[in-house]
């Protein structure tokens, strides 16, 4: 059974970092691109960020680009966001998500985690 | 970045009646090289990350029931559910991921009339 398990959400002081992950199991690992996206309480889905399965490709949004940084260890099936400056309205809910197609970028996303919460506040 | 909006909001349909959403992208999705429209449908119900529907536009995940289905090119889509059931009910946001930067509309809410 493929499962994508988030974990590294805490609460967190303005202008403070937090290092996400995301343990992979059940496929193929470094076959697969793997995005973040967060959905702020209440909200929508916001894309954060993506990585290609040899890290050959990053992107951001540019709500977080500069201040966020997204990377993989293959060896360990494992997705990381490592977020810097953070503010107010990076308060969100956070998952992990793997592209549906093997080796490519773009896709559909299945499955996600469950979910990691981050909370920015003093 | 590519905007994409959605319509209605939301909306409330009778059980067993035909639910429409409409994702409309700021710029065309179509990659003419391969002639794929680079768009997916999702279903998020309470306390439970989104689930994919429809990729590509058109294509139905493994084990959606075969009552959803997506449609349309270029900048319009539409998601239908033919026969709406309790279920159903849910927000459904489209995606696209044509651009390096993706992008989700802002979600329809669906619920039982």
């Amino acid at each position: 059974e493929v499962q994508l398990v988030e974990s590294g959400g805490g609460l967190v002081q303005p202008g403070r970092s937090l290092r996400l992950s995301c343990a992979a199991s059940g496929f193929t690992f470094d076959d697969y691109a793997m995005h973040w996206v967060r959905q702020a309480p209440g909200k929508g889905l916001e894309w954060v960020s993506g990585i290609s399965w040899n890290s050959g490709s990053i992107g951001y949004a540019d709500s977080v680009k500069g201040r966020f940084t997204i990377s993989r260890d293959n060896a360990k099936n494992s997705l990381y966001l490592q977020m810097n400056s953070l503010r107010a309205e990076d308060t969100a809910l956070y998952y992990c998500a793997k592209v549906r197609d093997v080796l490519l970028w773009f896709g559909g996303f299945d499955p996600w985690g469950q979910g990691t919460l981050v909370t920015v506040s003093s | 970045d590519i905007v994409m909006t959605q319509s209605p909001d939301s909306l409330a349909v009778s059980l067993g009646e035909r639910a429409t959403i409409n994702c409309k992208s700021s710029q065309s999705v179509l990659y003419s090289s391969n002639n794929k429209n680079y768009l997916a449908w999702y279903q998020q119900k309470p306390g439970q990350p989104p689930k994919l529907l429809i990729y590509w536009a058109s294509t139905r995940e493994s084990g959606v029931p075969d009552r959803f289905s997506g449609s349309g090119s270029g900048t319009d889509f539409t998601l239908t559910i033919s026969s709406l059931q309790a279920e159903d009910v849910a927000v459904y946001y489209c995606q696209q991921y044509y651009s390096t930067t993706f992008t989700f509309g802002p979600g329809t809410k669906v619920d039982i009339k």
